[in-house]
């Protein structure tokens, strides 16, 4: 059964560090997504990607995130200098349909601790 | 602030009881809710995405049902079972985002 498949599943880093979070979602999917979790919150939703360009957007996802779709496979997503508040579960989703009608397929997670 | 909220936080039946949860969404704006189900170390999984008041959806011994009008949607597990252990969020699609609730955590004891 096609996954969403997403690395690094944990990463450590200094605050200040750039990190980049990457995903592949399923082949045939249209629609992107970056949610995070922080420990004991609710699940939060931070960009949906469409069509090569960002859809919609939250106020977490402010100058210092970013996404790519830089070869047709891949979904990143980029902290240019993380804060120790970035430390969270960050899942990657994508969809057929858009979130009004289609069920998002997640990946399994990547863990970011950030010192 | 768009806000999702779910109850009981967490709920412990035997097996075999039936169980319901409830999910509260802002009813102006609404396109859509969605339910998942989220095991311990894996992926959430989708169970149903509804759109319409009144709405009813099944999965095996899973159902759900939907009033648009009042904000709530609620989950029904018929015959709980120990492969049922898991945490079930339901998310209410809204001005272009989807706002999740925290979840409701379910343990069945054999």
């Amino acid at each position: 059964e096609p996954e969403v498949t997403q690395t690094p599943s944990h990463q450590v880093t200094q605050m200040g560090q750039e990190v980049i979070l990457r995903c592949v979602p399923i082949s045939n999917h249209l629609y992107f997504y970056w949610y995070r979790q922080i420990l004991g919150q609710k699940v939060e939703f931070l960009v949906s990607f469409y069509n090569n360009e960002i859809s919609e957007k939250s106020e977490i996802f402010d100058d210092q995130f970013s996404v790519e779709r830089p070869d047709g496979s891949n979904f990143t997503l980029k902290i240019r200098s993380t804060k120790l508040e970035d430390s969270a579960m960050y899942f990657c989703a994508s969809s057929e349909q858009g979130m009004d009608t289609g069920e998002l397929f997640f990946g399994e997670g990547s863990r970011l601790t950030v010192l | 602030i768009l806000n999702v909220e779910q109850s009981p936080q967490s709920l412990h039946v035997q097996e075999g009881d039936s169980t319901n949860f409830t999910c509260s969404f802002p009813s102006s704006n609404f396109y859509a809710l969605h339910w998942y189900r989220w095991e311990t170390a894996k992926s959430p999984e989708a169970l149903f995405v509804m759109t319409l008041n009144g709405d009813e959806k099944k999965k095996g011994r899973i159902s759900a049902t939907l009033n648009t009008k009042e904000g709530y949607s609620y989950l029904y597990i018929k015959g709980s079972q120990p492969e049922d252990s898991a945490t079930y969020l339901c998310a209410s699609y809204n001005t272009g985002k989807l706002i999740f609730g925290q979840g409701t955590t379910l343990q069945v004891k054999p």
